[in-house]
């Protein structure tokens, strides 16, 4: 069964540095999306992707965040400087875009801020 | 604005004991609602939706929840818990455009045997 895939399982890194998270979506999927988890909160929803652009972004989603789809498989989230409370856990969703945009998850990134 | 309430944060219920998850939300359009489990160290995965027709909807694992407009409420249930059921349970609701989900704040199932 396809499914999405995410890299690192875990991260590491200073304060102040840049991190890049990597998923790989379901192959036909259009509708790509990053959600976060800070530890012992919601899933909290952060931007969603489609067609090259952002579709939708929360107010969590700041200059420091950015997204990109760099070639036809992967699918990016950048914290340009990572700060402490950026920790959490990091989901990448994809959808086929039919129907109710039905959405699957990876199984995320564990970001430590340090 | 679209939002979700589960209420309590931890149920424990016996092995072959009904499973009963609350969750209220609170949408100015017509609502689609999912419940998604969440196996520690795992990603989410769904357990069942709600778009159109049909208010009782079944899913995977022999959950099922009823949709219920008048109390804009989304219950998950399933007659008889197995050891296997442990797990935290979320609640989410999107829009028709499907742009994002909002989640509720999950609820964390024990089974005790």
């Amino acid at each position: 069964e396809p499914e999405v895939t995410q890299t690192p399982s875990h991260q590491v890194t200073q304060m102040g540095q840049e991190v890049i998270l990597r998923c790989v979506p379901i192959s036909n999927h259009l509708y790509f999306y990053w959600y976060r988890q800070i530890l012992g909160q919601k899933v909290e929803f952060l931007v969603s992707f489609y067609n090259n652009e952002i579709s939708e972004k929360s107010e969590i989603f700041d200059d420091q965040f950015s997204v990109e789809r760099p070639d036809g498989s992967n699918f990016t989230l950048k914290i340009r400087s990572t700060k402490l409370e950026d920790s959490a856990m990091y989901f990448c969703a994809s959808s086929d875009g039919t129907g109710v945009h039905e959405q699957y998850f990876g199984p995320g990134t564990r970001l430590t801020v340090t | 604005a679209q939002s979700v309430t589960q209420l309590g944060s931890h149920v424990s219920v016996s092995e072959g004991a009904l499973v009963l998850l609350r969750c209220n939300y609170s949408s100015s359009v017509p609502p689609y609602l999912f419940w998604y489990v969440q196996y520690p160290n795992q990603g989410l995965q769904l357990l069942l939706k709600y778009t159109t027709g049909a208010t009782l909807v079944k899913g995977i694992n022999g959950f099922e929840a009823e949709f219920k407009k008048s109390e804009t409420s989304f219950h998950l249930t399933k007659p008889s818990a197995h050891m296997s059921d442990a797990a935290e349970y979320f609640c989410a609701v999107s829009d028709v455009n499907g742009n994002k989900l909002v989640f509720g704040a999950g609820t964390i199932l024990r089974v005790k045997s």
